[in-house]
C-alpha cells in the first residue's frame, strides 16, 4: 500500500516552460513534505520542503504547493532548464524520522 | 564541506556470501539513515540511528540484515547469506538532528549473482 504516490512516471517539457510535478499521499499523519532531485549514479539531492502548516513555499525557480484537504502537493519549476532533467521524488515525514518516498517522476527538459 | 560518502560504490557478490556496506555521514550529524532503492522504485527505509543506537529498525526486511554505528559516526550495513533479491542501490543519509532535512550519499550498487 503506497502512502506517497507519483502517478506520472515521466514528464517532457520544453526549455523555458513550466514543469509541474504532482504527488498525492494517503497518510493524514504526514506533516512535512520534501522534494528530492536525483541524477543517474548519484544520491537524491534535497530541493525544497514544506510544512503542513503552510500551503506554499518558494525558492528561486522552484515552488511547492500543498493542498491538505486533497492530500496533494505539486512542484512547479519555472522557467524549466535542460539541467533540470532528472528524476524527482516526493517524500513525507509523519512526525517520526523516517521518510516515505514516492516512485519518482522523470523530468526531461528539451532545448 | 564534505557530504555523505559511501563505499564501495559498486559491489558484486555471489549468492550466499556476506557483504558490508559503509557510510560516512556529514561531520556532526547525529542522525543516520539507511534506505534501499530497487529499480523503478523510490528509496525505502531500512534503519535509523540516533547517535550509536538504532532508534528504528522496522524497515529491515529480515534477520539477514544488520547495521551498526559503534562510535556514533560511521555506520556499516551488513547482509548475511545474500540473495539475488537483495540486489539494489543502498543509500545512506544523515541529518543534523531528528526530523531535519536528510542529505544523501551517492549510494552503493549491490549486485548479487
Amino acid at each position: 500500500d503506497q502512502q506517497v504516490k507519483q502517478n506520472s512516471p515521466s514528464l517532457s517539457v520544453q526549455e523555458g516552460r513550466i514543469s509541474i510535478l504532482n504527488c498525492d499521499y494517503t497518510n493524514s499523519m504526514f506533516d512535512y513534505f520534501l522534494w528530492y532531485k536525483k541524477y543517474p549514479a548519484e544520491g537524491p539531492t534535497f530541493l525544497i520542503s514544506i510544512s503542513s502548516i503552510k500551503d506554499k513555499n518558494e525558492d528561486g525557480r522552484f515552488t511547492v504547493f500543498l493542498n491538505k484537504s486533497a492530500k496533494h502537493l505539486s512542484l512547479h519549476i519555472v522557467p524549466s532548464q535542460p539541467g533540470d532533467s532528472a528524476v524527482y521524488f516526493c517524500a513525507a515525514y509523519s512526525g517520526y524520522s523516517t521518510l516515505t518516498f514516492g516512485k519518482g517522476t522523470m523530468l526531461l527538459v528539451s532545448p | 564541506g564534505a557530504g555523505v560518502s559511501q563505499t564501495p560504490s559498486n559491489k558484486v557478490t555471489e549468492k550466499g556470501k556476506y557483504v558490508e556496506l559503509r557510510c560516512d555521514p556529514i561531520s556532526g550529524h547525529t542522525a543516520l539513515y539507511w534506505y534501499r532503492q530497487s529499480l523503478g522504485q523510490g528509496p525505502e527505509f531500512l534503519i535509523y540511528f540516533q547517535g550509536t543506537g538504532a532508534a528504528d529498525d522496522s524497515g529491515l526486511p529480515n534477520d539477514r540484515f544488520f547495521a551498526v554505528r559503534p562510535e556514533g559516526s560511521v555506520s556499516t550495513l551488513k547482509i548475511q547469506r545474500t540473495e539475488r533479491g537483495d540486489s539494489a542501490v543502498y543509500l545512506c543519509a544523515s541529518s543534523s538532528q531528528d526530523g531535519d532535512t536528510q542529505y544523501f550519499g551517492p549510494g552503493t550498487r549491490l549486485t548479487v549473482l
